[in-house]
This record gives structure tokens, C-alpha cells and sequence, in this order.
């Protein structure tokens, strides 16, 4: 079962505008969400993480929000630039792991940014 | 500060064969941890290995094995090649707590044919 899930496959926005990226979860243990980005033929590169303590974390340009009662989180780009053309994962761990990272991923929404 | 490196980055290989991939992690990590991403799937967590000892195991075949050494260093090993596992095989490194931003490598790129 697909624990972490991105529905939208695909988002086009212009450059200057606001992109929004959705992420679900249904195991309610997940205590730490993650977004990761990625570019063919690289690894996924850390962006923004956010406590489940937490309902907002920014860092620069980067927005990312969780609302636990709808186990819901959403990644906000503001401005969006043509560099942000990339794979998006969303991912998760929770409290059972006892220690270590073992990260649940969606499967990830490809953002491209139009000029 | 080098990042995390994988090799090789391309294997092809038959079905029945084995496979070895390898991954240094960033200097100071001790955990590593094994993904394989194939299209349309997202990143499925393999295992991840700490001070030489497997701490976690995703749901995969006993196929799938893995190592570390004394240095960090891991290894990986798929026996018995199947077609699905045509995949890239990701490889992340960190410090080795709970709940840390993972780095990880460019990934090799598995075809069996």
C-alpha cells in the first residue's frame, strides 16, 4: 500500500508565480516529512523538512506546511523559477523505525516552471 | 567536502546473474542506506546499515543483500537477476541519527536484460 502519495503526477506554472506541491499520508506514526528534489541522471537533493510538532517551516523561497489532522502536506515555491523544473518527492519516517532513517517516499510530482 | 559517491553509474547484466553495486558515503557519515527507484514507483527503501549492522529492512526479496565495512563504505548485492530488477539503485549517507535529511548519490543504473 502506498502510504505517502503524490496524485498530481505533473504541475506547469509560469515563472514568478506560486507552486504548489500536495503530498497525503495515511500512517498516522509519521513524525517527519521531508521534500526532496530531483534532476534526471542526479540524486534527490534535500530541500525543506518540517516536525510533526511543527505545522510550517520556511527556508528562503521554500514554504512547506502540514496539517496532521488531515495528514496532508503541501511544498509552496514562491517565486517559481525555471530552475525548479524537477522531479518533487515527498517522504516520510515515523517512530516505529527505533532509531535510523528509513524514509517513505510518494511518487513524486514533476514541476515544470514556464517562462 | 566530496558527496556521496556510487559506482558504477550504468550495469548491464543478464537475468541469473548477480550484481555488486558500491557506495561511499560523506566522510564523517556511518549510516547508509539503500534505495531502488523504477518508474512510476518513487524511491523504495532496500535496508539501511549503521556501525556495520543492518538497523532496518524494507520488503524485499532475500535476493537483496547488503554490507558495510569498518570505513562506512557499502556494499550491495542483488543475486539471481530478475527482468524487474532493471531499476536505478539509489544510495544515501548521514550521521546516522533519527530523523535526518539523507544525502544522496547520482545512483547506478541497472538494465537486465
Amino acid at each position: 500500500d502506498q502510504q505517502v502519495k503524490q496524485n498530481s503526477p505533473s504541475l506547469s506554472v509560469q515563472e514568478g508565480r506560486i507552486s504548489i506541491l500536495n503530498c497525503d499520508y495515511t500512517n498516522s506514526m509519521f513524525d517527519y516529512f521531508l521534500w526532496y528534489k530531483k534532476y534526471p541522471a542526479e540524486g534527490p537533493t534535500f530541500l525543506i523538512s518540517i516536525s510533526s510538532i511543527k505545522d510550517k517551516n520556511e527556508d528562503g523561497r521554500f514554504t512547506v506546511f502540514l496539517n496532521k489532522s488531515a495528514k496532508h502536506l503541501s511544498l509552496h515555491i514562491v517565486p517559481s523559477q525555471p530552475g525548479d523544473s524537477a522531479v518533487y518527492f515527498c517522504a516520510a519516517s515515523d517512530i516505529l523505525t527505533g532509531g535510523g532513517n528509513k524514509l517513505t517516499f510518494g511518487t513524486g510530482t514533476q514541476l515544470k516552471v514556464e517562462l | 567536502k566530496a558527496g556521496v559517491t556510487q559506482t558504477p553509474r550504468y550495469l548491464i547484466k543478464t537475468r541469473g546473474q548477480q550484481v555488486t553495486l558500491s557506495c561511499s558515503p560523506i566522510s564523517g557519515h556511518r549510516s547508509v542506506s539503500w534505495y531502488q527507484q523504477t518508474p512510476g514507483q518513487g524511491l523504495q527503501f532496500l535496508f539501511e546499515y549503521f556501525s556495520e549492522t543492518q538497523r532496518n529492512k524494507g520488503n524485499f526479496p532475500g535476493r537483496f543483500s547488503g554490507r558495510q565495512f569498518s570505513n562506512s563504505r557499502s556494499e550491495m548485492n542483488v543475486s539471481t537477476l530478475e527482468l524487474g530488477d532493471s531499476a536505478l539503485y539509489l544510495c544515501a549517507s548521514s550521521f546516522g541519527g533519527s530523523n535526518e535529511k539523507l544525502f544522496f548519490g547520482s545512483g547506478t543504473q541497472l538494465s537486465v536484460l
